[in-house]
Order: C-alpha cells, then sequence, then structure tokens
C-alpha cells in the first residue's frame, strides 16, 4: 500500500525567510510524485511531477526535488502570497486505477 | 491548458433531497476522472474513480447507492448525493486525467461546497 507523510503540518515563515516542506513515501514502484497547491476553499493546483530519483524542477520561487525515499519543495525567498496549503501525491505502478495518494498537507503561512 | 470546472461552486440543499454535482474537463479529454471529499484543514479523500462508459469504482466505506457517478462522456462525470442529510455537507473536488497524455498529472477542479440543512 502506498503512504505519504509530509512535515512539517504547518509551517510560519517571515517574508523573504527561505525554508523546505519535506515529503515521505513509500511506494512499490514509483510511477510519479506530485506537488499541488491549494488555496482555502478551492480545488487543488498542479504545480509539478517528479519521476524518478535525482529529478529537480524548479517554478518561481519554488523548487522541487525527488530522492528514493523523500522529496522536497524549497520556498526561496517566500512572499505572503504563497501562503497555502502544499499537497504531495505519488502514485505506485501497482496503483492500476491510476489513482493518487495524498499526504495530509503542508500548510504554510507567509508574514509581511 | 487542462482546465477542469465544476458546477455548481456551492449548493445548499434540504436533509432528504438529492444534488447533482458536474464535472467537465474543458480542454482535453478524461476517460478517468475521480471524486474526492475533503473535510476542513484535512486532506483529500478519494471517493471513487470514473470510468467513461462504465461503472464506477468506489473506495471502501463509500456507499454506492447514497453517491451516484455516472461518466457519460469524456469530458462530464457527474456525483449525485442522494437523500442527503447534514453529514454529507463538505467539500467536494473532482479530478481528470488527460487521456492523451502520456504523463500521470490529474488536474482538479474548483470545488464544489455542498451545505445539507
Amino acid at each position: 500500500e502506498d503512504q505519504v507523510t509530509q512535515s512539517p503540518e504547518a509551517l510560519r515563515l517571515q517574508e523573504g525567510e527561505s525554508s523546505s516542506l519535506n515529503c515521505s513515501y513509500t511506494v512499490s514502484g514509483l510511477r510519479g510524485l506530485f506537488w499541488y497547491r491549494q488555496d482555502p476553499g478551492k480545488g487543488p493546483e498542479f504545480l509539478f511531477t517528479l519521476y524518478s530519483a535525482g529529478e529537480e524542477k524548479e517554478k518561481e520561487r519554488l523548487k522541487a526535488t525527488l530522492t528514493k525515499k523523500e522529496s522536497f519543495l524549497h520556498i526561496t525567498a517566500p512572499k505572503p502570497e504563497d501562503s497555502a496549503t502544499y499537497l504531495c501525491a505519488v502514485q505506485g505502478v501497482s496503483n492500476a486505477g491510476n489513482m493518487l495518494t495524498f499526504g495530509g498537507g503542508t500548510r504554510l503561512m507567509v508574514k509581511p | 491548458g487542462a482546465v477542469v470546472s465544476q458546477h455548481p461552486s456551492w449548493v445548499i440543499c434540504k436533509s432528504g433531497t438529492s444534488v447533482k454535482i458536474e464535472c467537465r474537463s474543458l480542454d482535453f479529454q478524461a476517460t478517468t476522472m475521480f471524486w474526492y471529499r475533503q473535510f476542513p484543514k484535512q486532506s483529500l479523500m478519494l471517493m471513487a474513480t470514473s470510468n467513461e462508459g462504465s461503472k464506477a469504482t468506489y473506495e471502501q466505506g463509500v456507499e454506492k447507492d447514497k453517491f451516484l457517478i455516472n461518466h457519460a462522456s469524456l469530458t462530464l462525470s457527474t456525483l449525485t448525493v442522494t437523500s442527503a442529510h447534514p453529514e454529507d455537507s463538505s467539500f467536494y473536488i473532482c479530478s481528470a486525467r488527460d487521456v492523451a497524455g502520456t504523463l500521470y498529472e490529474q488536474y482538479f477542479g474548483p470545488g464544489t461546497r455542498l451545505t445539507v440543512t
């Protein structure tokens, strides 16, 4: 059974204070690891897909990295508008239904 | 690209009535759509997988007779909450996977807030 654990549950940063969010996963074979951003009362917004260890992807102030056991979402010099819940999900090769297994999310709050 | 819409965005209904929520992929075709439920400050809980032209697959503990799912075309799936009760009040979100894509991303709709009074 695929499992995803995200830490911390909540993170408060000052504007400009860089940090990282962690996503630890257990999967029989990884098809993909996904990062989403979710604002209150809205659906998740797709950010990145990572497929293999060593892969990195960047978008504005966000950079996602992947190892065989975990992924990090690095936030460089965050701004208040980066405040949201960040969700990590995996899809394993044993998952014939293409389902995603989600972690509990990290609530990020960036204060000006 | 990869836009998914949901309608309505919010709905209030009386206990015992039924409510239908639509999920549409606007710029791509989706053989598979997923329905999730989300409680406040919690992550997404998969309710069912909807496949175009076939019966939906429900997750354990989800009543298929209460949450009716229809996926009649490659761009539309509907979730009907039958005989709704206050405990069915929640945020319902759908997602869709691009049939033409070689990747495995799912794109999510904006969600529907259901309140049962």
